[in-house]
């Protein structure tokens, strides 16, 4: 089993839907959540984090975490055709004094006008 | 604001010849990463270090060498290229042991021929 696991898509949306990419990770430990953004070409852009259960809203992105079920996953609201991209999740795993994550090998968004 | 440069952006190289990434920040952050990305395998972390002088290894660090004598830089350095080391590097970098989000600089992608 991986340790981030995400549907490599793609997940293809009509402008101004709901985009839903979802994410799970094996370490029940783990601490830390990440949402990162990789245009075609270009360095992964950090999005979103979230350390706690529930939800967290910034914009059109909100963020949601249960821990119970080890999962994370990302709402993009009113989707935009610049939203195409590939969204990487990220998982920070309980502290051993370094800050390693460990990505999912990301989930290709496509939304059409 | 410069943040996180890397050079070269582009390079091809010889199987057998050594060939050196430089990661520059200019955020005075603690922590640096080196990581690639391949198709199927997403971003794997190759070394880090938590410090001037103090690196260690990540999830796929054989083949490769750090240092790090400066906070602001980290280069990696292959020192035999071979063609199974063909990606795209991503240098990356984190504020502190309590951050542990990550910024990532634009990547040098390396072809070995």
């Amino acid at each position: 089993q991986k340790e981030v696991e995400q549907n490599s898509g793609p997940l293809s949306v009509p402008e101004g839907a709901i985009a839903s990419l979802n994410c799970t990770y094996s370490d029940r430990g783990s601490q830390s959540f990440f949402w990162y953004r990789q245009y075609s070409g270009k360095s992964p852009e950090l999005i979103m984090f979230i350390y706690s259960n529930g939800d967290k809203e910034d914009g059109r992105f909100t963020a949601q975490l249960n821990k119970a079920s080890q999962y994370v996953s990302l709402l993009i609201r009113d989707s935009q055709p610049s939203d195409s991209a590939t969204y990487l999740c990220a998982v920070g795993p309980r502290n051993t004094g370094f800050q390693k994550l460990v990505f999912g090998t990301g989930t290709r968004l496509l939304v059409s006008p | 604001d410069a943040g996180i440069t890397q050079s070269p952006r582009y390079k091809i190289t010889e199987t057998g010849r050594q060939v050196t990434l430089m990661c520059h920040q200019t955020w005075s952050h603690s922590y640096m990463f080196w990581y690639r990305q391949d198709l199927g395998h997403g971003l794997r972390l190759i070394y880090y270090s938590a410090a001037a002088d103090i690196t260690d290894k990540g999830e796929v660090p054989d083949g490769y060498v750090v240092s790090r004598s400066k906070t602001e830089n980290f280069p990696l350095t292959l020192e035999s290229a071979t063609r199974s080391q063909t990606s795209v590097y991503f240098c990356a970098s984190s504020e502190s042991v309590g951050s542990h989000e990550q910024y990532f600089g634009p990547g040098t992608r390396l072809t070995v021929t």
